[in-house]
């Protein structure tokens, strides 16, 4: 069965830092992976999406993702955290089983600290 | 081009009650999935449509049901409302069916059942 892991219920960085979310994947088949971001009341929002072309896949607002097969990772970072990164952040894969669906880790809070 | 539209933003149900949400697509999008985000927790997917047809069903009882129209509107309807039905509830829409397509999410909707 397909399936993603989030590691990290909670990760915290200064405003600036580093940011590194983790997420690692179990799948039979070559997976289509995603990042999606999630403000607080708000729906989910496409980061950025791996479809087995680059390896390193760049998003929207600086964010991008690494593919790595030997690992079964595909971890996002950004090198700068900025106030507004603070939210909340869904890794997902797609299986077929009948149709395509989205499965979704547990899901990573991002608080930045001034 | 307008986003995913969802209503209503939230509502309050007693037990044992029916209830029907709405969610319009983006246009000329023929897919739309359901996805119920319990408190805490990732969306887990509830079912989608292609072309007013259910294309694929997650671990949802069958009093969950929903419907398709031709104009890109579509309906998620919860009959016999449990106290474990209060959730965020996500429509999203994508072109098609393929597994690198992205899925486009609505703000979604508040249910709480008291």
């Amino acid at each position: 069965a397909q399936s993603v892991t989030q590691l990290g219920s909670h990760v915290s960085v200064s405003e600036g830092a580093l940011v590194l979310l983790r997420c690692n994947y179990s799948s039979s088949v070559p997976p289509y992976l995603f990042w999606y971001v999630q403000y607080p009341n708000q729906g989910l929002q496409l980061l950025l999406k791996y479809t087995s072309a680059a390896t390193l896949v760049k998003g929207i607002n600086g964010f991008e993702a690494e593919f790595k097969k030997s690992e079964t990772s595909f971890h996002l970072t950004k090198p700068s955290a900025h106030m507004s990164d603070a939210a909340e952040y869904f890794c997902a894969v797609t299986v077929i089983e009948g149709t395509y669906k989205y499965i979704f880790g547990t899901g990573t809070r991002l608080k930045v600290l001034a | 081009e307008t986003g995913v539209t969802q209503s209503p933003t939230h509502l309050i149900k007693t037990r044992g009650q029916q209830v029907t949400l709405r969610c319009s697509s983006q246009s000329g999008h023929n897919t739309v999935s359901w996805y119920q985000q319990a408190l805490g927790q990732g969306p887990q997917f509830i079912f989608q449509y292609y072309r007013e047809e259910e294309n694929g069903r997650g671990n949802f009882p069958p009093r969950f049901s929903g419907l398709q129209f031709p104009n890109y509107s579509s309906e998620l309807n919860v009959n016999a409302l449990e106290l474990d039905d209060s959730a965020l509830y996500l429509c999203a829409s994508s072109f098609g069916r393929a597994r690198t397509d992205t899925q486009y999410f609505g703000p979604g909707t508040r249910l709480t059942v008291l």
